[in-house]
């Protein structure tokens, strides 16, 4: 059973520049959820995506979009990019809403 | 409004020694799930516990066990002859309010254990 992967590991934006994040769900999770986690902060909600359809979304900035594919993979992009949006980026999928949250190992990403 | 408070920020233990982290919770919910994570210095974080509102029994699994006192709002979490390898930051996580669908997790107690 494959666990949840994201890419990349790291990634150094520019302030203002935009960036794409990528997420696999573990086999057979059909809800993908991301995360962000400042340093040494929790984890902090941004949306949940459900059959391809975002079904809650978290306190952030229409800037940070997503999109959840037929395969149940997903992206967050986040466009014009801010110092604080330096962070752990998590994806986490569940076999159902409510069910465990199953994590992936994060992108780091730095804006400077 | 939901909230997790992990009042401890940091632990340091010697190995073989027990250790409980603290977790206190608020909620509007009459019945919720609360859960446990481990965030080791790989970043992913682990899961290790639900436990559901109305079932409040303790629960142990090997080193680890979970005291759930609902009349308190706590969920602690205690390792036994804790390890090295324990060490990792932990979170405690509650529903958010709207829908069981995204977590609300504490701010982590980073457990270091040495040898």
């Amino acid at each position: 059973e494959t666990g949840v992967t994201q890419s990349p590991t790291h990634l150094i934006k520019t302030r203002g520049q935009q960036v794409t994040l990528r997420c696999s769900s573990q086999s057979g999770h059909n809800t993908v959820s991301w995360y962000q986690q400042a340093l040494g902060q929790g984890p902090q909600f941004i949306f949940q995506y459900y059959r391809e359809e975002e079904n809650g979304r978290g306190n952030f900035p229409p800037r940070f979009s997503g999109l959840q594919f037929p395969n149940y993979s997903s992206e967050l992009n986040v466009n014009a990019l801010e110092l604080d949006d330096s962070a752990l980026y998590l994806c986490a999928s569940s076999l159902q809403r409510g069910s465990p949250l199953h994590f992936g190992n994060g992108t780091r990403l730095t804006v400077t | 409004a939901q909230k997790v408070t992990q009042a401890q920020t940091e632990i340091s233990v010697v190995e073989k020694e027990d250790v409980t982290l603290d977790c206190v919770y608020e909620t509007r919910d009459t019945t919720y799930y609360l859960f446990w994570y481990k965030q080791p210095p790989s970043g992913e974080l682990v899961f290790l516990i639900r436990r559901n509102s109305f079932d409040e029994q303790n629960e142990i699994s090997g080193r680890y066990s979970w005291n759930f006192q609902k009349s308190t709002s706590s969920f602690n979490f205690t390792i036994t002859a804790s390890q090295v390898v324990d060490s990792a930051v932990y979170f405690c996580a509650l529903p958010g309010m709207d829908s069981s669908y995204k977590l609300i997790f504490g701010s982590g107690t980073r457990l270091l254990v040495r040898p």
